[in-house]
């Protein structure tokens, strides 16, 4: 079956620096997509990641590995408005379809 | 450039009813792909249409089904409804079908609950 693993919770302090893990194992694999979700509204896409590396926007920056089934998304200079839920999405290869997981719900304390 | 636009935004429909939702994707998008999303079971694949064509399906039963229009716009109904199906319903669109890698823009949702 599809596995998409990332923590439920996290807190952080705002100005600090945050790391959010995901685990994946999946039939076939063709990228990795983070979405920032606030509550009540949609998910926005934040990155696409399709080979290994850490790409760069900004303030935020997501990593990959794919032969570790790993993926994290690195948020620096925590601000308030970051508290929102984090979700990491994997497109499959098999069968195109993209599986999310339950999503990371993050926390910033003042 | 309009998002993704879905209606109705919020609903209340009572055990054994149908209800329709419907999804307009952005410009020029032709893929529209539909998502359930609940607390316990976070986003869950329910069918996406290319080009008029139902190219996937999720892990859902008959009584969740779609279509898309010539225009792109897209419409899913869920016939008999249970109480289980209360959840945020959320429309995402992208230019080309989703195996090909396109990100995939989400529309605000439409929240079904069913009493």
């Amino acid at each position: 079956g599809q596995n998409i693993d990332q923590p439920t919770e996290m807190t952080a302090t705002e100005g600090a620096i945050v790391q959010i893990n995901c685990t994946y194992q999946t039939s076939g694999f063709n990228g990795l997509f983070w979405y920032q979700q606030h509550a009540g509204e949609a998910p926005t896409f934040l990155s696409y990641n399709v080979l290994d590396g850490l790409e760069e926007k900004g303030r935020f920056s997501s990593f990959l590995s794919r032969s570790k089934g790993y993926s994290y998304l690195l948020l620096k200079e925590l601000q308030m408005k970051d508290s929102a839920s984090y979700l990491c999405a994997v497109l499959m290869n098999r069968d195109d379809k993209i599986i999310f997981g339950k999503g990371t719900r993050l926390h910033i304390l003042p | 450039k309009a998002g993704v636009t879905q209606t109705p935004r919020y609903l209340i429909k009572t055990r054994g009813q149908q209800v329709t939702l419907s999804c307009s994707p952005i410009s020029g998008h032709r893929s529209v792909s539909w998502y359930q999303q609940t607390p316990g079971q976070g986003l869950q694949f329910l069918f996406e249409y290319f080009s008029e064509t139902q190219r996937n399906k999720g892990n859902f039963p008959g009584r969740f089904s779609g279509r898309q229009f010539s225009n792109s716009r897209s419409e899913m109904n869920v016939s008999t409804l249970e109480l289980g199906d209360s959840a945020l319903y959320l429309c995402a669109s992208s230019l080309d079908w989703t195996g090909a890698g396109n990100t995939i823009y989400f529309g605000e949702g439409s929240w079904l609950t069913v009493v």
